[in-house]
């Protein structure tokens, strides 16, 4: 089966310092996505990005965020100056359309990052 | 103030049993629904989805409900297996209009007695 792959597993970051947490997505998707759960609560949505550009966002994607596709296969996140309420599970994810499963199109998630901000 | 984890929903079957999971959702504008199972220390795997023209549909020993008159999604495993312990998560799209803003729900975690 196709998998959204990710890395690092495991980051561990000194407040301040940027962060890049990387993601390759399945190979014919369009759309990309990242979300974040902190340890304990909700899986939230960050940004989803299609045609090499940003098409929704959360509050929580700040200008301290931001995402690019800097070649034709890896997804990246990156965070400029990290706080301590940035540690959190960030997970990419990626789908061949805008509709789910229904379409045939599923929505598939990596393993996640784990991003420890000290 | 100091941030608090969620306390998640625990449902707890024998093996073999029938699992209901059951989840409210909030926005009435949502017509695209999906559930998600989280093994620990992995990432969500998709069970399976519905839109709001439905209100069954069924897949590989799972059914999901949904009744859009309460807002309410339930998901049904049969015959349930120790593998199907993990955190189970309904998310909804809102007002989006597409799946591209998912909104998840709480959790509910899902043990299994051999």
């Amino acid at each position: 089966e196709p998998e959204v792959t990710q890395t690092p597993s495991h980051q561990v970051t000194q407040m301040g310092q940027e962060v890049i947490l990387r993601c390759v997505p399945i190979s014919n998707h369009l759309y990309f996505y990242w979300y974040r759960q902190i340890l304990g609560q909700k899986v939230e949505f960050l940004v989803s990005f299609y045609n090499n550009e940003i098409s929704e966002k959360s509050e929580i994607f700040d200008d301290q965020f931001s995402v690019e596709r800097p070649d034709g296969s890896n997804f990246t996140l990156k965070i400029r100056s990290t706080k301590l309420e940035d540690s959190a599970m960030y997970f990419c994810a990626s789908s061949g359309s805008s509709w789910g499963e229904i379409t045939g199109n599923t929505i598939y998630f990596g393993e996640g990052s784990w991003l420890t901000v000290v | 103030g100091e941030s608090v984890g969620l306390h998640l929903p625990t449902l707890s079957v024998q093996e073999g049993d029938n699992s209901i999971i059951n989840c409210a959702y909030s926005n009435s504008a949502s017509d695209y629904f999906i559930w998600y199972k989280q093994e620990s220390g992995k990432g969500p795997q998709f069970i399976i989805d519905i839109r709001s023209n439905m209100d069954k549909r069924q897949g590989q020993r799972v059914t999901v409900l949904l009744n859009k008159t309460v807002k309410h999604l339930s998901l049904q495993i049969a015959a349930t297996q120790p593998g199907d312990s993990a955190v189970y998560f309904c998310a909804e799209n809102g007002n989006a209009g597409n799946n591209r803003k998912l909104i998840w729900g709480l959790g509910t975690s899902l043990a299994v007695n051999p």
